[in-house]
C-alpha cells in the first residue's frame, strides 16, 4: 500500500503564475487535508476535503487560493498569481472514515522567484 | 486563546542521554494529542497518539508520552537518543469539538540536535 503521494516535490514558479500541487490518498482514504509550513513556523491547517465536497477551508486564505477533490483523481491545492510570501513546503495528508489519524506526504516546496 | 505550545525550540542532548520534550495545550477539554517527527527535507510521520485511557502512552522508535490532565501537557520522552533521533518535533492536537473533521493544530515544533 503506497503512502500518501504528492508532485512535484519541488515546484518553482515566478511572481503571477499559477501553482498546481497534487496530492494522491493512500488507497481506502477518502479526507484529505492540506496545510503549509512557512519556514521557521509549524504547520497550519487550510483545508479538509472528502470526495467531491470540501468540508472545512477556514485555513484558507480568502483569495487566489483553492482546491478539490474530485470523485476521480487527486485532489489538487491550486494557487493563482502567486506572491513571494507564498513560498512554503505545502503538506497533504490522508485518512480513513471516522479515523483520527492521519498519514502525511512528502510535500510539496514551493519557492516564487 | 485556544493553542498548542512547545516552549523549547531547540533542544540539544548527548547521544545515550534521555529526552523529554515539552508541550501544552490549552483547551477546556482533552484534545486528540499527536506527536510528529519530521526529518529535513522529509514529511511528518506519526510517533504516537493519546485519544483516551491509559496515560502513559507507547510509540515507535522507542519514544513515549505521558499525558498529565492536571497540567495539560503531553510531554515526549525518550530514554536514551540515538544519533538518528535528530529531527523536528511536533506537537499537535485535534481539538474538543473538532472530532467530526479530525484537522490538526500544530505547536511551533522543537528542534533536537544530537552530540555525539
Amino acid at each position: 500500500n503506497a503512502g500518501v503521494m504528492q508532485n512535484p516535490r519541488h515546484l518553482v514558479r515566478r511572481r503571477g503564475q499559477e501553482a498546481r500541487l497534487r496530492c494522491s490518498p493512500m488507497k481506502g482514504h477518502s479526507h484529505v487535508y492540506w496545510y503549509r509550513q512557512l519556514p521557521e513556523e509549524g504547520l497550519k491547517f487550510m483545508v479538509y476535503l472528502q470526495k467531491e465536497n470540501i468540508i472545512d477551508e477556514s485555513g484558507m486564505p480568502k483569495e487566489r487560493f483553492s482546491a478539490e477533490f474530485p470523485k476521480e483523481g487527486p485532489s489538487i491545492l491550486r494557487i493563482q498569481q502567486v506572491v513571494r510570501g507564498d513560498s512554503a513546503a505545502y503538506f497533504c495528508a490522508s485518512s480513513p472514515p471516522r479515523v483520527n489519524e492521519q498519514f502525511f506526504g512528502p510535500g510539496t516546496r514551493l519557492t516564487v522567484l | 486563546a485556544q493553542s498548542v505550545t512547545q516552549p523549547d525550540i531547540h533542544i540539544t542532548v548527548s547521544e545515550g542521554a534521555s529526552l523529554e520534550l515539552r508541550c501544552n495545550y490549552s483547551y477546556g477539554a482533552t484534545p486528540y494529542l499527536f506527536w510528529y517527527v519530521q526529518s529535513p527535507g522529509q514529511g511528518l510521520q506519526l510517533l504516537l497518539k493519546y485519544f483516551s485511557g491509559d496515560t502513559l502512552v507507547q510509540g515507535i522508535k522507542g519514544f513515549e508520552a505521558e499525558f498529565k490532565r492536571s497540567q495539560s501537557s503531553f510531554n515526549l520522552r525518550k530514554p536514551s537518543v540515538h544519533w538518528s533521533d535528530a529531527a523536528e518535533y511536533f506537537c499537535a492536537v485535534v481539538p474538543p469539538g473538532s472530532s467530526n473533521t479530525g484537522k490538526l493544530i500544530f505547536g511551533q515544533g522543537t528542534t533536537l540536535q544530537v552530540k555525539p
